[in-house]
């Protein structure tokens, strides 16, 4: 079975800094992995998808990397601004998985102060 | 259609009574999930439809839980005789995929956050 896990669950940054979150995987056999944004109440916003080809994607101050052999994604942010508070959720769709269902780490709640 | 539209935003209700969620994916997506999320976690798979065939269904999904998607288009969870612990934000997606079609991304609505008093 499929086990996403995100270090750190909480993470509190001054405006400007550059931070990592992490993300792993139990089972390296993905179709893709994706990195959503939630703000307090509301539903998922689409970050980055990398496909399991792929090594890195970028969106802006957004780069995301995998490396499928060691189960690791992460997800880097450049010059975080308090706009950037929120929880930010990783999943990965298994190879077999036809009909996309997604499995979910438990995501990092962070916080960026001005 | 701007995106997948969840209806109601909130409910609250009294345990024992029955709800009913609704969800409108993009018009043009024929695949639809339902995801739940409970307080600090990430979102846990609940079923998914390909058109209106239902095609699979968690172990989280008890028998107090149904899903339909009638006419492939829109669908609705229902809830029988809620419990404390059925209280979390029900989230539904669309995307398409399958019968030869290319597959694409989940686009995820707003949730309908569930409160069970």
């Amino acid at each position: 079975k499929q086990e996403v896990t995100q270090i750190p669950a909480a993470l509190s940054v001054p405006e400007g800094e550059n931070l990592v979150l992490n993300c792993s995987f139990t089972d390296s056999a993905i179709y893709n992995l994706q990195w959503f944004r939630q703000d307090p109440g509301k539903g998922l916003t689409s970050l980055l998808l990398i496909q399991s080809s792929q090594r890195e994607q970028t969106s802006g101050r957004l780069n995301a990397s995998l490396d499928k052999s060691s189960g690791r994604s992460t997800l880097y942010i450049a010059a975080s601004q308090p706009g950037d508070s929120a929880t930010y959720l990783c999943a990965v769709r298994k190879i077999n998985n036809a009909g996309n269902m997604l499995t979910f780490g438990g995501g990092t709640r962070l916080m960026v102060k001005p | 259609d701007t995106g997948v539209s969840q209806n109601p935003r909130h409910k609250i209700t009294k345990r024992g009574q029955n709800v009913t969620f609704r969800c409108d994916p993009i018009s043009e997506h024929n695949r639809l999930y339902w995801y739940r999320q409970t307080l600090g976690q990430g979102p846990e798979f609940l079923t998914y439809f390909q058109n209106e065939a239902q095609l699979e269904k968690s172990r989280l999904l008890s028998d107090r839980f149904s899903a339909e998607r009638p006419k492939g288009s829109f669908s609705t969870l229902e809830i029988q005789r809620t419990e404390q612990g059925d209280s979390a934000m029900y989230l539904c997606a669309s995307s398409l995929g399958g019968g030869g079609r290319k597959n694409t991304e989940a686009f995820f609505g707003q949730g309908t956050r569930l409160t069970v008093v």
